[in-house]
């Protein structure tokens, strides 16, 4: 337990769904963060939320669409994705994005696009 | 641009020695991170060097050399459960981790 929780862990969703991915952390932390996954290539950062406000956004297409309602809780909505967005999504947070802190990782939701 | 090179997989003994290599290129530095991620589990984190040297801590020691862009992982007596994959990843200078892919590590009896 890194007191960071996700739901759902496993997700199988047709290219015309709509479906959210929810985050929680549970250690008082400020700076929340989105990472994909993929077999055999590194970690690839998404979104960074610090405070609650958007501080990254690293070129992500827009089907892919962040909200963090307040520091502790993140969500990752999906709409209309292709099948190469199957992968491992990964929340993590840290307890600001501005220091050299650890970041605790939830266990990920592990998404098929069909 | 960023990059960060480790082995993409290893193998070694119970009861061994084995150290995983990871050389990094980033934009500024704040220190280098080893996360450790069972099959299926999250990245949990395993240690944080920002100077040169040798940090130990159990079975488990980091080493770091800033001018040479290199830092490795040592694990002593391994035991079974230590097979994983084991990730390194170099914080640039806006505290952004940039991450390598990871080395697989297979422990055989």
């Amino acid at each position: 337990e890194t007191g960071v929780t996700q739901t759902p862990r496993h997700l199988v969703m047709g290219m015309t769904n709509k479906k959210s991915l929810k985050c929680e952390q549970h250690l008082g932390h400020n700076a929340m963060y989105w990472y994909k996954q993929s077999a055999k290539k590194p970690l690839e950062l998404m979104f960074v939320y610090n405070f609650k406000e958007q501080t990254e956004n690293n070129s992500v297409p827009s089907r892919f669409s962040p909200e963090c309602p307040n520091s502790s809780h993140l969500f990752l909505h999906l709409h209309t994705l292709q099948p190469e967005d199957s992968a491992l999504y990964l929340c993590a947070s840290s307890q600001d994005e501005t220091s050299s802190y650890e970041q605790y990782f939830g266990p990920g939701t592990r998404l098929t696009v069909t | 641009g960023q990059n960060i090179d480790q082995p993409t997989e290893m193998t070694a003994t119970e009861g061994a020695i084995v150290q995983i290599n990871c050389t990094y290129q980033t934009s500024g530095f704040n220190g280098l991170f080893w996360y450790q991620q069972h099959a299926g589990e999250a990245p949990t984190f395993l240690s944080y060097n920002v100077l040169d040297g040798l940090e130990e801590k159990g079975r488990f020691s980091s080493f770091l050399s800033r001018s040479k862009g290199y830092s490795y992982l040592l694990l002593k007596e391994l035991q079974m459960k230590d097979s994983a994959s084991y990730l390194c990843a170099s914080m640039d200078s806006n505290y952004q981790l940039i991450w390598g892919a990871g080395t697989k590590l297979i422990i055989k009896p």
